[in-house]
């Protein structure tokens, strides 16, 4: 069975610092990488797609390591708004399906 | 543009009763996916669909059936509900492009 394995948290941090989140994939042959966001009794929704060469997108910063295989979330400057559960998303679980596979998620609280 | 609905929203049965969640996609996508989410236990595939017309198993297809009934709509049947399919089920559909999934709001179900 192909896994991804998350820190279940919570991690409690307070407005305006830094955190980051990592992940750890067992398919070595997957290509597609994704964080996820899901707030409580909500759907997970897209957060940001994870490139070879990393990307940022405003406060977030996604990095992909294949040699370790890892990937990391970098939340700058943390609001109230950040907090939810962040989903690690990684493509092709395998047996032919084109599904992706999802780590457990990273509970995040943010404080005042 | 309503992206992918889901219906019921919530659903209480009784063991052994059937029931069918619906879930429509209007963003034509050819790639459609049903899943259950538990705590401690992330989103799991339980059927997946790459066109119209053809259905495959994912990780936990057991007590469960799928219809694409066309390209919009992929449904999936609980024939004799058990206590062990209480949980959160959420559609997703997939832009061929990409390996991107969109959620819907989910459906909560609850066998007693």
């Amino acid at each position: 069975r192909k896994e991804v394995e998350q820190d279940p948290g919570p991690f409690n941090v307070p407005e305006g610092a830094t955190v980051a989140f990592n992940c750890t994939y067992s398919n070595s042959a997957s290509q597609s990488f994704f964080w996820y966001r899901q707030d409580c009794r909500k759907e997970p929704k897209l957060l940001m797609s994870v490139y070879s060469s990393g990307n940022e997108d405003g406060r977030f910063t996604a990095q992909l390591n294949r040699a370790s295989q890892y990937i990391s979330l970098l939340i700058r400057d943390s609001k109230l708004s950040d907090s939810a559960t962040y989903l690690c998303v990684v493509n092709g679980w395998g047996g032919g399906a084109d599904g992706l596979t999802f780590g457990k998620g990273t509970h995040l609280i943010i404080q005042p | 543009n309503a992206g992918v609905t889901q219906t019921p929203k919530f659903q209480v049965l009784k063991t052994g009763q059937s029931m069918t969640l619906q879930c429509a996609q209007d963003m034509n996508h050819n790639s459609m996916y049903w899943y259950r989410q538990d705590p401690g236990m992330g989103l799991r595939l339980i059927y997946y669909s790459a066109s119209e017309g053809t259905t495959d198993k994912g990780e936990v297809p057991n007590g469960y059936n799928v219809s694409r009934l066309n390209k919009r709509e992929f449904s999936l049947r609980l024939e004799s509900a058990a206590p062990s399919q209480t949980s959160v089920y959420f559609c997703a559909s997939r832009t061929d492009r990409t390996d991107t999934q969109y959620f819907g709001p989910g459906t909560r179900l609850t066998v007693l």
